[in-house]
């Protein structure tokens, strides 16, 4: 079965410094790999996903993430982070096999407190 | 276009009552799905379903019974709501060809069981 393991619960990080949170999967194959934020009381937005070709993935917001395939990871990086980007951020691994039918498996989340 | 609409979007039952929580879309999608949010847990799903007329369990799927007797439309029931069901429940729907895991969330229903 799938899993993904994000290890900071919170990272608190000053405005204008740049951010890294860390996403690890466990996965038979390379799955699809997203990474979704979730600001209070708000569902979820797509920031990026990675499925295939280059492994810097360029997202909204001025987000990007790496696939590392050789350590199972899918790291979400910004060079300098504004107030506006202290929320909830959740990584995700879909199989590539059914289309997308079957769903997302979610890791735990990681809180980003932005210090002014 | 509204997207996705999760109706309610707060709701508190007493132990042992029931209710349906509405997913509706707009956007044609043949998948939809349930999840739970809990505080540490990320979002789990609950059940899913890639067309009218079909369901599937979950990672989580205990206490849940669904429908997806209309293609926009994806109702999750609990017939014996438990203190353990408090949870933010979202829904989302995807599935368009060619853009696998196109999915649109729901802004969340709130539940809480007393």
């Amino acid at each position: 079965a799938q899993s993904v393991t994000q290890p900071d619960i919170h990272i608190t990080v000053s405005e204008g410094a740049s951010l890294e949170l860390r996403c690890n999967y466990s996965y038979g194959a390379t799955p699809y790999l997203f990474w979704y934020v979730q600001s209070p009381g708000q569902g979820l937005q797509l920031l990026l996903k990675y499925f295939s070709g280059d492994t810097l993935v360029q997202g909204i917001k001025g987000f990007e993430a790496e696939f590392k395939r050789s350590q199972s990871s899918f790291n979400l990086r910004k060079p300098s982070v504004h107030w506006s980007d202290a929320a909830e951020y959740f990584c995700a691994v879909g199989a590539r096999s059914g289309g997308g039918a079957d769903g997302l498996t979610f890791g735990k989340g990681t809180h980003l407190i932005i210090q002014p | 276009n509204a997207g996705v609409t999760q109706t309610p979007k707060f709701r508190v039952l007493k132990t042992g009552q029931s209710m349906t929580l509405l997913c509706a879309q707009d956007m044609n999608h043949e998948y939809m799905y349930w999840y739970r949010q809990d505080p540490g847990m990320g979002l789990r799903l609950i059940h899913y379903s890639v067309g009218e007329g079909t369901t599937a369990k979950g990672e989580v799927p205990d206490g849940y019974n669904v429908s997806r007797l209309k293609k926009q439309n994806f109702l999750l029931g609990l017939e014996s709501a438990a203190p353990s069901q408090t949870s933010v429940y979202f829904c989302a729907s995807g599935g368009i060809s060619g853009d696998y895991y196109g999915y649109t969330f729901g802004s969340g229903t709130r539940l809480t069981v007393v």
